[in-house]
């Protein structure tokens, strides 16, 4: 079976400071792979995707990006954050054939401060 | 271009009583729909989908969904709900090109015992 994981599950780090939140998936090759920012427990916004190793596309311009050095490992990182950047975190995978439903990590809490 | 919409924030019903969470949706060619749920301080998790077929699409937990073609409808249903039930729950559509599915606001449930 699939299982995906995600570290550290919180962070609390001061403005300026450098990111990098990991992802890994296990049990599954060549998957997509996605970020998405969740604010105040609400709304999804999708941030990065990938199709495979190497190729990110970004959806939303901001100081973040993403990296993907292995197939089942999708980084996100930051040079300085902002206060803004506090949420929660979430990465997913879906197939690349069928009906593409995604299956996401634990999250990580995001503390600016 | 395809969109989601959950017009309800919130959703309050008593535990043994049905539920329904209602989402409308807009594509264009062939709807693929899903139904996801999230836990406090969890990620998603998936709960069903409709491709073809059925128009009632039975899932995870209990819960079923109708698709309802004529009305661009894809509600969420539990016969009886339970407190346990509690959650958030996010209707999505998946995007015409694969790649990304585009998530609802999402619909905030609570059952009270």
């Amino acid at each position: 079976s699939q299982t995906i994981h995600q570290w550290p599950a919180t962070l609390v780090q001061p403005v300026g400071s450098p990111l990098s939140l990991e992802c890994t998936v296990e049990g599954t090759s060549n998957p997509n792979l996605y970020w998405y920012r969740q604010a105040a427990g609400r709304g999804l916004q999708l941030l990065f995707y990938s199709v495979g190793i190497g190729q990110i596309s970004s959806e939303v311009p901001q100081n973040l990006s993403a990296s993907r050095p292995q197939d089942r490992q999708f980084i996100l990182s930051s040079k300085k954050l902002l206060l803004s950047d506090s949420g929660f975190y979430l990465c997913a995978w879906s197939r690349k054939a069928g009906s593409y439903e995604q299956y996401f990590g634990p999250g990580t809490r995001l503390t600016v401060t | 271009a395809q969109s989601v919409a959950q017009p309800e924030d919130q959703v309050n019903v008593a535990e043994g009583n049905p539920l329904t969470v209602k989402c409308t949706y807009s594509v264009s060619g062939n709807p693929y729909l899903f139904w996801y749920v999230q836990y406090p301080n969890r990620g998603l998790q998936f709960l069903l989908k409709y491709i073809t077929g059925d128009n009632l699409v039975k899932g995870s937990y209990g819960f079923e969904a109708e698709f309802n073609k004529s009305q661009t409808s894809f509600h969420l249903k539990k016969p009886s709900a339970l407190v346990s039930d509690s959650a958030l729950y996010f209707c999505a559509v998946r995007d015409i090109r694969g790649f990304k599915t585009i998530f609802g606001a999402g619909t905030r449930l609570f059952v009270k015992a």
